[in-house]
């Protein structure tokens, strides 16, 4: 069955205090991971979609990364407007899987100034 | 429009009703999402549409739920005899070809009271 765990729940950084969140996955075949970000009360934002192993995108002060077994989403020097929940899922080429996105529970970030 | 439109955005409806909520997609998109999220929960999947292909009705919770999607295009989802279990956000989204990305409506907030 494919799974998704996000760790830490939730992050409570200092602005300029860089770190990463994890997404640990177990897929039958990665067809893609996504990351979202979602602001209370507003639907999840697209942010990146990785699809092998060693891949890497960047956005501002995001980038991510993925192995075959997890991906990271690295925050460089936040800002307070980062704070949200960060939201990672997979989808996968498994024979019971349609195409159908597998959510993991999120980590809250908070970044105070 | 330039993303993915829902409505009605805020529903308020009585045990026992019916409710339809519906998702315009990205134009040209041919996958189509509808996901639940109850408040402080992550996202739970419903149904998934691809171009004409049969839907993947798995995460469907009861028959009380029901979707379509008519032309390739606009999808309605249905709630008949609503209870308060049902209040939650409707989350629709759409991805255009196959390893696009998934872009996400703002939601529909449906409180049964």
């Amino acid at each position: 069955e494919d799974q998704v765990t996000q760790s830490p729940e939730a992050l409570r950084l200092q602005e300029g205090e860089s770190s990463s969140l994890n997404c640990s996955y177990t897929v039958s075949g990665l067809r893609g991971l996504f990351w979202y970000r979602q602001d209370p009360g507003k639907g999840p934002e697209f942010l990146f979609t990785l699809y092998s192993a060693g891949e890497e995108k960047e956005k501002e002060r995001l980038k991510a990364t993925l192995t075959k077994k997890e991906s990271f989403l690295h925050i460089t020097a936040p800002k307070p407007e980062d704070s949200a929940t960060y939201l990672c899922a997979v989808q996968s080429h498994g024979s019971s899987n349609t195409g159908k996105l597998i959510f993991g529970q999120g980590t809250t970030l908070q970044v105070k100034p | 429009g330039a993303g993915v439109s829902q409505s009605p955005s805020n529903k308020v409806t009585e045990k026992g009703k019916d409710v339809e909520l519906r998702c315009d997609p990205i134009s040209g998109h041919t996958a189509l999402y509808w996901y639940r999220q109850s408040l402080g929960q992550g996202l739970e999947f419903l149904i998934y549409f691809q171009g004409n292909s049969a839907p993947d009705k798995s995460g469907l919770p009861s028959d009380r739920f029901s979707a379509e999607r008519t032309g390739g295009s606009v999808s309605t989802l249905t709630i008949q005899r609503t209870q308060q279990e049902d209040s939650a956000v409707y989350l629709c989204a759409s991805m255009g070809g196959g390893r696009g990305s998934i872009y996400f409506g703002e939601g529909s907030w449906l409180t049964v009271v």
